[in-house]
């Protein structure tokens, strides 16, 4: 079945430490995306790429570090940098280009840094 | 610049009723879609429904419709005869076709009474 993973579901922390959250899909999407959301909020923009090797900040991209190497794979790492990690990941993609596109979404991570 | 916005925060529904969730949006662009997605408390986003703007008729997946109304820039979900299990948060988002990030809203909570 086509589909986007996340791993780990749940995801504890000590302060200080980084973390990589990882995202996959076998959809053949160009176009994968990372958002972080915290209670009750909507959704935030962290990073996205379009296409392997290339990535662009999104609206809160302080803290955090994004690779594309692969096309099926595009991890997260939240830095010590970042202030208030705590808080619900979801990476989704999408086709990408110009034109109508749909973004789907993986199951998500709860990161608690302790 | 592209917004949405989701005037509210909370609605509740009587089971087997219809609901309407709003939504307006903000785009200079010509050629865009808008979209909706259920969140559960699970935490995953499902996507719902499309809508692209040069489509004539509103679009239909099973009990959801969309209420595209173009010159008011409204994306309205209609969900018809609502069961306990949509109980969830609803997110509004768009994206112009030349650009590529998604534009989400800051959700409404709907909640189904028995």
């Amino acid at each position: 079945d086509g589909g986007i993973t996340q791993s780990p579901k749940y995801l504890f922390r000590k302060e200080g430490q980084n973390v990589t959250l990882s995202c996959e899909q076998n959809l053949n999407h160009d176009a994968m995306y990372w958002y972080r959301q915290d209670p009750g909020q909507g959704l935030r923009l962290i990073y996205y790429s379009q296409i392997v090797n290339d990535f662009q900040k999104g609206d809160i991209a302080e803290g955090y570090s994004v690779s594309r190497e692969k096309k099926e794979s595009f991890p997260l790492t939240v830095t010590s940098a970042q202030k208030n990690p705590t808080a619900f990941y979801l990476c989704a993609s999408s086709i990408g280009g110009s034109g109508p596109d749909t973004q789907y979404f993986g199951p998500g991570t709860r990161l608690t840094v302790l | 610049a592209q917004k949405i916005t989701q005037t509210q925060p909370g609605m509740f529904v009587q089971e087997k009723e219809a609901v309407t969730l709003d939504c307006t949006y903000d785009t200079s662009d010509p050629s865009y879609g808008l979209f909706w997605y259920k969140q559960p408390s699970s935490g995953e986003m499902i996507f719902l429904i499309y809508q692209g703007s040069y489509d004539q008729q509103n679009a239909t997946e099973g009990r959801y419709s969309l209420n595209f109304q173009k010159a008011r820039k409204s994306a309205n979900l209609v969900i018809s005869a609502s069961q306990l299990g949509d109980s969830a948060m609803y997110f509004c988002a768009m994206r112009a076709y030349n650009f590529n990030k998604f534009y989400f809203g800051s959700g409404t909570k709907l909640n189904v009474k028995p």
